[in-house]
Order: structure tokens, then sequence, then C-alpha cells
């Protein structure tokens, strides 16, 4: 039973465009979310995050938004980069054991 | 570069093999974590270590063995492995480990297992 789902497996963006991936959980005792980046050959690495006491968090050219109603977040790249071309992974935070449970994961291909 | 080196990167073992993989982390964290990803599949959580100690063994079958000498270095022990283990195997760290909080965790570049 996958808790954190991503059901896009791959995403194709045009240089400049918009990236957005998604990302659904089941758990509503998850208050805490993460956004992970991994290239190849390379672990995941920390992007971005936001508590479930916020609905929006903006770092740079990438903003995660929650709809905790929809148990529902996205992550949005503006303007999407060549070298933002990478595996993404949303991870969600049990309130009471801390662990992380990820998602499957999407590859987002940026086109020059 | 993350701050969490992992030796080696590629490791091929036969089911008779022992062999342990190798993890530091050089960000002053208490807590690290062995996680493994076989393909077309989420990462999943195997062990968590707090300040030395395992908090949490996420029903990792006895094949797989951890050991945590001191809050900087984490090893994974592995004897009489299947195929099926064959997977990318990630070590973390973060600050602490928390049952309340979540806290950032910092990844190593993996160890790819290939069990023959």
């Amino acid at each position: 039973d996958q808790q954190v789902k991503q059901n896009s497996p791959s995403l194709s963006v045009q240089e400049g465009r918009i990236s957005i991936l998604n990302c659904d959980y089941t758990n509503s005792m998850f208050d805490y979310f993460l956004w992970y980046k991994k290239y190849p050959a390379e672990g995941p690495t920390f992007l971005i995050s936001i508590s479930s006491i916020k609905d929006k968090n903006e770092d740079g050219r990438f903003t995660v938004f929650l709809n905790k109603s929809a148990k529902h977040l996205s992550l949005h790249i503006v303007p999407s980069q060549p070298g933002d071309s990478a595996v993404y992974f949303c991870a969600a935070s049990h309130r009471n054991t801390g662990k992380l449970i990820f998602g499957q994961g999407t590859t987002l291909q940026v086109k020059p | 570069e993350t701050g969490v080196t992992q030796t080696p990167r590629h490791l091929v073992m036969g089911m008779t093999n022992k062999k342990s993989l190798k993890c530091e982390q050089h960000l002053g964290h208490n807590a690290m974590y062995w996680y493994k990803q076989s393909a077309k599949k989420p990462l999943e959580l195997m062990f968590v270590y707090n300040f030395k100690e395992q908090t949490e063994n996420n029903s990792v079958p006895s094949r797989f063995s951890p050991e945590c000498p001191n809050s900087s270095h984490l090893f994974l022990h592995l004897h009489t492995l299947q195929p099926e283990d064959s997977a990318l195997y990630l070590c973390a760290s973060s600050q602490s480990f928390d049952r309340v909080r979540a806290y950032e965790q910092y990844f190593g570049p993996g160890t790819r297992l290939t069990v023959t």
C-alpha cells in the first residue's frame, strides 16, 4: 500500500516554461513534506520542504504548494532550465514517527 | 557534493560472500540512515541510528546487519544475500532523528549492489 504516489513517471517541458510535478498522499497523519532531486549516479539532494501548517513555500525558481483537503502537493519550477532535468521525489513525514515515506519519482526532461 | 560519502560505489557479490558497505558523513549530524531502492520502487527505509543507537529496524532480514561505531560512520554488513537483494543502497544523515518532527536528510551517492 503506497502512501505517497507520484502518478506521472515522466514529464517533458520546454526550456523557459513551467514544470509542474505532482504528488498525492493518503495518510492524514503526514505533517511535513519534502522534494528531492536526483541526478544519475548521485544520491537524492534536498530541494524544498513545506510544513502542513502552510500552503505554499517558495525558494527562488522552486515553489511547493500543499492542498491538505485534497492530500496533494505540487512542485513548480519556473522558468525550467536544462540543468533541472533529473528524477524528482516527493517525501512525507508522519507526525508520530519522523520517518520519511518516498514516492516513486518523476523523471523531468527539460528540452533546450 | 552533499557531505555524505559511500564506498564502494559498485559491488558484485555471490550469494555466499560476505561484504560490507561503508558510509561516512562530514556534516556533524547525529542521525544516519540506510535506504534500499529497487528498480521502479520508492526508497525504502531500512535502519535508523540516532546518536549511535539503532532506533528503527524496518523489518529487515537478518542477512543485513548494520553497525554504527560513531555518529560519523555507518556500515551495512551483508552475508548470504539473495539475487532479489540487488538494488541501490543509499546512506543518509540528518541533524537528528525525532519522532515528532522531520529533519532534512542528506544522501550519499549510493552503492549499486548486484547479487549473482
